[in-house]
């Protein structure tokens, strides 16, 4: 059985950046396209990037461009979020997840198996 | 970005009764080549991740209890619980994936 298992809580102030992983048990990391959505707490769901492991190529939502970097380390099975010049609007949990359509696909599908979540609190 | 939206935002319905949540989006996501609507919707219990119940807007999740079904197409889509369980009570989204894929604000489903 696939799980995915995030790191833990981070505490940042404003300005930082904050890098989350995301490791894959049960299978190998190059069989998924893994993305990275995040919730405001209370709030909705917002799809922030993916990672495609056929051509290590990352696409990102325009809202998060030239903050966010997608990596991964294929032999650790783990994936990574890092998100710089952090704002209190960017206190959510983020969530890995994998894409339903596998990967090769330029937009992500559906997500059908995700991480716990990592909550990230930005405040002075 | 293509924009989701869904109705109601929250309902209480009886244990055993029908839930209805609608979704709309804000532009045509049916592609007539593949006959297929690019719609998944997600349970979201309080503390965990979302929950992956329909993709291609009315086809099951693997262990998916068959209570819950989507239908729809175009821009028009509904989730409907048919007898409403304790462990039903959650938030549920939408989710386009026709472009950049967005989510739906939630709906919130309670007992009665």
């Amino acid at each position: 059985q696939v799980q995915l298992v995030q790191s833990g809580a981070e505490v940042k102030k404003p300005g930082a950046s904050v890098k989350v992983s995301c490791k894959v048990y049960g299978s190998s990391l190059t069989q998924f396209s893994m993305n990275w959505v995040r919730q405001v707490p209370g709030k909705g769901l917002e799809w922030m990037g993916s990672f495609d492991p056929e051509d290590r190529e990352t696409t990102y939502a325009q809202k998060f461009k030239g903050r966010v970097i997608l990596t991964e380390d294929t032999p650790a099975d783990t994936a990574y979020m890092e998100l710089s010049s952090l704002t209190s609007e960017d206190t959510a949990v983020y969530y890995c997840t994998t894409d339903g359509f596998g990967s090769g696909s330029y937009f992500p599908g559906w997500f059908d198996r995700w991480g716990q979540g990592t909550l990230v609190t930005v405040s002075s | 970005d293509i924009l989701m939206t869904q109705s109601p935002d929250s309902l209480a319905v009886s244990l055993g009764e029908r839930a209805t949540i609608n979704c709309k989006s804000s532009q045509n996501i049916f592609y007539s080549s593949n006959n297929k609507n690019y719609l998944a919707w997600y349970q979201q219990k309080p503390g965990q991740p979302p929950k992956l119940l329909i993709y291609w807007a009315s086809t099951r999740q693997s262990g998916v209890p068959d209570r819950f079904s989507g239908s729809g197409s175009g821009t028009d889509f509904t989730l409907t619980i048919s007898s409403l369980q304790a462990e039903d009570v959650a938030v549920y989204f939408c989710q386009q994936y026709w472009r950049t894929p967005t989510f739906g604000p939630g709906t919130k489903v309670e007992i009665k």
